[in-house]
């Protein structure tokens, strides 16, 4: 079974679009995030869900929203996309979120192309 | 600015010989921790140092931290093929309401058959 999940792998899209990404994780862990890592390999942190609630919101623009419906999930909604937004986002997950940041289980990456 | 810079960026070794990384980062941390990716992959989880801890291993891994300079080294020894992959180190830091993981620049390890 895979621990985290994300789909689809790959997305290709026009400018202006909107698009989603969905993550789900079966380890059983409370926290989840979502970074970016661009062509360079560079890997930023987005957003951090903490068992549904936000805690941390990099300077992310407002296109981008994410959503926890419950702790095993956490979807990345994308309006507007912009040629800027082309990179890999990977989903991962860590069984703690306020006393030390544990170990991150990634997702395989969801490679979203601009065009 | 980025927390943690992998040093070298890229390294290429013949199979069988031992691999360093280095990694520096600018603010106290809780943990620093090193990861891998292979090529179009995501990143694994490879071993955590905690800041009071001066050395730790793990199989063919050794991990250093030097919280007085503010860095860390990853040896790899007796290096394989299936290692190849880029290499990145990750520091926990304080993101306000929580600890984050701040992931340096890596760097990528081509071993040679």
């Amino acid at each position: 079974d895979t621990a985290v999940s994300q789909t689809p792998k790959y997305l290709v899209t026009q400018m202006g679009n909107d698009k989603s990404i969905k993550c789900e994780q079966n380890l059983g862990h409370d926290t989840m995030y979502w970074y970016k890592q661009d062509s360079k390999k560079f890997l930023k942190i987005m957003f951090s869900y903490n068992n549904k609630e936000l805690i941390i919101n990099e300077t992310v623009p407002n296109r981008f929203s994410p959503k926890s419906p419950d702790k095993a999930h956490l979807n990345l909604h994308i309006n507007s996309l912009e040629l800027g937004d082309s990179a890999v986002y990977f989903c991962a997950s860590s069984p703690t979120g306020t006393v030390g940041a544990g170990e991150l289980f990634f997702g395989e990456g969801s490679r979203l192309t601009v065009l | 600015s980025q927390q943690g810079e992998e040093d070298p960026q890229a390294l290429s070794i013949q199979e069988g010989e031992n691999a360093t990384m280095n990694c520096s980062y600018k603010t106290s941390i809780n943990n620093l921790q090193w990861y891998r990716q292979n090529s179009g992959r995501g990143l694994v989880h490879l071993i955590l140092i905690r800041s009071n801890e001066r050395e730790k291993h793990s199989g063919r891994l050794r991990v250093t931290l030097d919280t007085s300079k503010k860095s860390s080294s990853l040896l790899i020894t007796a290096s394989r093929a299936a290692d190849t992959a880029s290499y990145f180190c990750a520091t926990d830091a304080w993101g306000g309401a929580t600890n984050k993981l701040i992931f340096g620049t890596g760097t990528l390890l081509a071993v040679q058959p």
